[in-house]
């Protein structure tokens, strides 16, 4: 059974920095590209970064390039997301995603972690 | 950005009953479409992908449609446990962008 646990989430301050983890079973982790997208409180999906299968090509949209970074460590089945210079919009539940085979289809998702970034 | 427009935000249907959601791109994506399901309170699940494509373990009831700009996702025979929120995605062009969802309940 596949599964995806997310931990890290928590309240912090504006402009401090949070570092998110997945830890992922069940399947063989080396073979699939990861990805973390985020729901902000009652809102719609945001696909977030990307990583490929050996963590050589990761890929972020505008709202996080250079604030955010995906890494993975494939020894310890656990994708990683490290964010700095946190603003009040990165407000969400953040989850991490398996990729299908290799199309950017999310086939399995963690239970998803709360950041809140408030003073 | 490619932009995803759903239609409805919200909708409203009876047990038994058919519905369709629409999901409109702002540019060609040729295809290159999925749906998802998110129940109250629980992460969102793959149904459909490539548009049409039903993904493992999902009921037959669900099917997807569509082309060019414009998508569909049907759900026949519509059962209590399909309640929720339904997202279209695309992954033709980098950001991957998603629909704003649209809400479905019980009448």
């Amino acid at each position: 059974e596949v599964q995806l646990v997310e931990t890290g989430g928590g309240l912090v301050q504006p402009g401090r920095s949070l570092k998110l983890s997945c830890v992922a079973s069940g399947f063989t982790f080396s073979s699939y590209w990861m990805y973390w997208i985020r729901q902000a409180p009652g809102k719609g999906l945001e696909w977030v970064s990307s990583i490929n299968t050996d963590g050589g090509s990761t890929y972020y949209p505008d709202s996080v390039k250079g604030r955010f970074t995906i890494s993975r460590d494939n020894a310890e089945n656990t994708v990683y997301l490290q964010m700095n210079s946190l603003r009040s919009e990165d407000t969400a539940t953040y989850y991490c995603a398996k990729d299908r085979e290799g199309e950017g289809y999310f086939d399995y998702w963690g239970q998803g972690v709360m950041v809140t970034v408030s003073s | 950005d490619i932009q995803m427009t759903q239609s409805p935000a919200s909708l409203s249907a009876s047990l038994g009953e058919t519905v369709t959601i629409e999901c409109l791109a702002s540019e060609d994506i040729y295809s290159n479409l999925a749906w998802y399901q998110q129940k109250p309170g629980k992460s969102p699940q793959l149904l459909i992908y490539y548009a049409n494509s039903l993904n493992d373990g999902v009921p037959s009831r669900f099917s997807g449609s569509g082309s060019g700009t414009q998508y569909s996702l049907k759900i026949n025979s519509l059962q209590s446990e399909d309640v929720s929120i339904y997202f279209c995605q695309q992954n033709y062009d980098s950001p991957w962008t998603f629909g704003g969802g649209t809400k479905l309940e019980l009448k």
